[in-house]
């Protein structure tokens, strides 16, 4: 059964640095998405992604972040200048028609 | 805004036990509604979803849910519990517009005692 992919699975920066997630969606899925977990807390949408841009995005979601799907296959997440507050688990997701699927995840942790 | 609660945030039930979690959403349009669980280590994973018909819904892992539209609620339930369905579970809900993001409740641990 085809899955989304999610590298690495943990990851380790510095605050300040930029860090970049990566997904590769399934195949055949039109919309992208990302969502986040502080350790604790709820699962929280971040943005969605059709048809090249952006179509929602969460108040989580400013100018540090941004989203691109840069060569047709993959999917990322980059963060410009990480701070504390940006450690959590970062899923990727994709659907073509409803549910989406997640992918198992990211674990940013930033020092 | 929609928001998701989920009441029970942490339950602890023996094997062959029965399970219901509560899950109530504020949301007054048309909605579609889902169930996740999380394994430990694992990614989150549909158990099971609503979009329309039969309010009463069967997932797998013989769990079910029903929505109760008049009471906003998507409740989770399991006739018996086995302790590989020690997880954690949240439902979720999309405003049932194509595109729309998942709202999800703070989840529900389950710790099933064998």
């Amino acid at each position: 059964e085809p899955e989304v992919t999610q590298t690495p699975s943990h990851q380790v920066t510095q605050m300040g640095q930029e860090v970049i997630l990566r997904c590769v969606p399934i195949s055949n899925h039109l919309y992208f998405y990302w969502y986040r977990q502080i350790l604790g807390q709820k699962v929280e949408f971040l943005v969605s992604f059709y048809n090249n841009e952006i179509s929602e995005k969460s108040e989580i979601f400013d100018d540090q972040f941004s989203v691109e799907r840069p060569d047709g296959s993959n999917f990322t997440l980059k963060i410009r200048s990480t701070k504390l507050e940006d450690s959590a688990m970062y899923f990727c997701a994709s659907r073509d028609s409803p549910p989406v699927a997640f992918g198992s995840g990211t674990r940013l942790t930033v020092v | 805004a929609q928001s998701v609660s989920q009441h029970n945030h942490h339950v602890i039930l023996s094997e062959a036990a029965s399970l219901e979690l509560g899950c109530n959403y504020s949301y007054g349009g048309t909605v579609n509604l889902f169930w996740y669980v999380q394994y430990p280590g694992q990614h989150l994973q549909l158990l099971l979803k609503y979009f329309s018909g039969d309010p009463l819904v069967k997932g797998i892992k013989g769990f079910e849910a029903e929505f109760i539209k008049s009471k906003f609620s998507f409740n989770l339930r399991k006739p018996s519990v086995q302790w590989s369905d020690t997880a954690e579970y949240f439902c979720a809900v999309n405003a049932g517009r194509a595109g729309n993001m998942l709202t999800f409740g703070g989840g529900t641990r389950l710790m099933v005692k064998p």
